[in-house]
């Protein structure tokens, strides 16, 4: 069935330095990507999304980058910071179709800053 | 703006019991999406209800059910409830939804806990 997983369940980073949070996709055909934050006790935040006709977009301190030839989606946080730490979430777009409109998420990355 | 409100935050129930959940979305959006959290299986979607109409399903079994009312509200069903129905139900609210998801805001989520 379709998926979408994340290479690395753990990341810890050292506060002030750039983190890269990685996401792979199954469906070829999907053509939007939503990267989500959830703190502990709190639902999913929205953090950047990107279509399929886009390979990059930046928001603040935060980049995405889509790379459609090996179904790879990634999430760059610049100078992260102690409250950046939280369970992160890359989720697809099924097309419209039998299973169309609907958020596919990866297991999740959880992302511990050390001060 | 109000954020999205689910009720009850926590809720223990026993196997073959039923519970129904509720969700008040953000003023003005028309779609509400729910979605099954847990630590095995991470975040998965049920359904999508636009306009009081179920738009889209997940593979979930039909003891899992929903409707949504006129003014946006949504509730959930799960009746004849299982140990492994135990998670944290998170529902989420966009203006449109649909094949462009566009930004969901997510509520808290209500934690089930069957015993």
């Amino acid at each position: 069935g379709e998926s979408v997983g994340l290479h690395l369940p753990t990341l810890s980073v050292q506060e002030g330095d750039n983190s890269i949070i990685n996401c792979a996709y199954s469906n070829s055909a999907s053509d939007y990507f939503i990267w989500y934050k959830q703190e502990s006790g709190k639902g999913p935040q929205f953090i950047i999304d990107i279509r399929s006709n886009m390979d990059k977009r930046q928001g603040q301190r935060v980049t995405v980058l889509l790379n459609k030839t090996v179904k790879h989606l990634s999430l760059q946080i610049a100078a992260t910071q102690p409250g950046d730490s939280a369970v992160y979430f890359c989720a697809e777009n099924a097309p419209w179709g039998n299973q169309g409109g609907k958020l596919i998420f990866g297991q999740g990355t959880e992302l511990s800053v050390k001060p | 703006k109000a954020g999205v409100t689910q009720t009850p935050r926590y809720l223990i129930k026993t196997r073959g019991q039923q519970v129904t959940l509720s969700c008040s979305p953000i003023s003005g959006h028309r779609s509400v999406s729910w979605y099954q959290q847990t630590p095995g299986q991470g975040l998965q979607f049920l359904f999508e209800y636009f306009s009081e109409t179920q738009r889209n399903k997940g593979n979930f079994p039909g003891r899992f059910s929903g409707r949504q009312f006129s003014n946006s509200r949504s509730e959930m069903n799960v009746s004849t409830l299982e140990l492994g129905d135990s998670a944290l139900y998170l529902c989420a609210s966009s203006l449109e939804g649909g094949a462009y998801t566009g930004e969901l805001f997510f509520g808290e989520g209500s934690r089930l806990t069957v015993l």
